[in-house]
């Protein structure tokens, strides 16, 4: 699986947007864009995923550059239940079957 | 509610000796993992099944023994604990095959070997 960098932590506060990034420049055609975020004590949930073009759900909004070397989680109003570690994985949904591969993720604290 | 289940929530086992963490699913899900997280660290990738009869190895199998005897139930062997296994034990479960699937995910299993 292709790999990609996060920054270590990240701070919001409160009721603002908060912007994610994730960068993957060695990202391949079949590969999805997948983000997890993990509360405190507890396991991996699942956000949102992408392939080419902008999704979003009633949790966030998910920004994907044109070539796809890069991605962007947003949160449009942060909570202090956001307040998460943040993982950004690529995955190979077209080929099927291959792991789910985590690396450090952000840590995203939000600042009442 | 369905979901993924996980026991014990917490061990504390002694160097040496053997357990098994249990992992169970109601979603009818083919695909079954085991990860592990260290403090500060991202889920490390133990063992995975993509089906009754079917394990692999994943980043650090070395400790740890599997087997997939039917869909429900994804059991994980510790064959003598160590030290360096104190963690906390997350298992996955998702739809298999191509396209996209989401995981979900037991709430762990602390474990502490002393």
């Amino acid at each position: 699986d292709a790999k990609t960098t996060q920054p270590n932590s990240m701070e919001s506060n409160e009721e603002e947007p908060v912007h994610l990034p994730c960068n993957h420049s060695t990202i391949s055609g079949t590969d999805y864009i997948h983000w997890y975020r993990q509360l405190p004590s507890q396991g991996p949930e699942y956000v949102i995923h992408g392939l080419t073009s902008n999704v979003n759900n009633r949790m966030a909004s998910l920004a994907i550059a044109e070539d796809r070397k890069s991605s962007t989680l947003i949160l449009h109003r942060a909570t202090l239940r956001d307040a998460a570690v943040y993982y950004c994985i690529l995955r190979d949904d077209i080929s099927g079957n291959t792991p789910l591969v985590f690396g450090k993720g952000t840590r995203l604290s939000v600042i009442a | 509610n369905a979901g993924v289940t996980q026991t014990p929530k917490f061990q504390v086992l002694k160097t040496g000796q053997s357990m098994t963490l249990q992992c169970a699913q109601d979603m009818n899900h083919e695909y079954m993992s085991w990860y592990r997280q260290d403090p500060g660290m991202g889920l490390r990738l133990i063992h995975y099944s993509v089906g009754a009869g079917i394990t692999d190895q994943g980043e650090v199998p070395n400790g740890y023994n599997v087997s997939r005897s039917t869909t429900e139930d994804f059991p994980l062997r510790l064959l003598s604990a160590a030290p360096s296994q104190t963690s906390v034990y997350f298992c996955a479960s998702s739809y298999s095959g191509t396209g996209f699937y989401r995981y979900t995910f037991g709430s762990g299993t602390r474990l502490t070997v002393v």
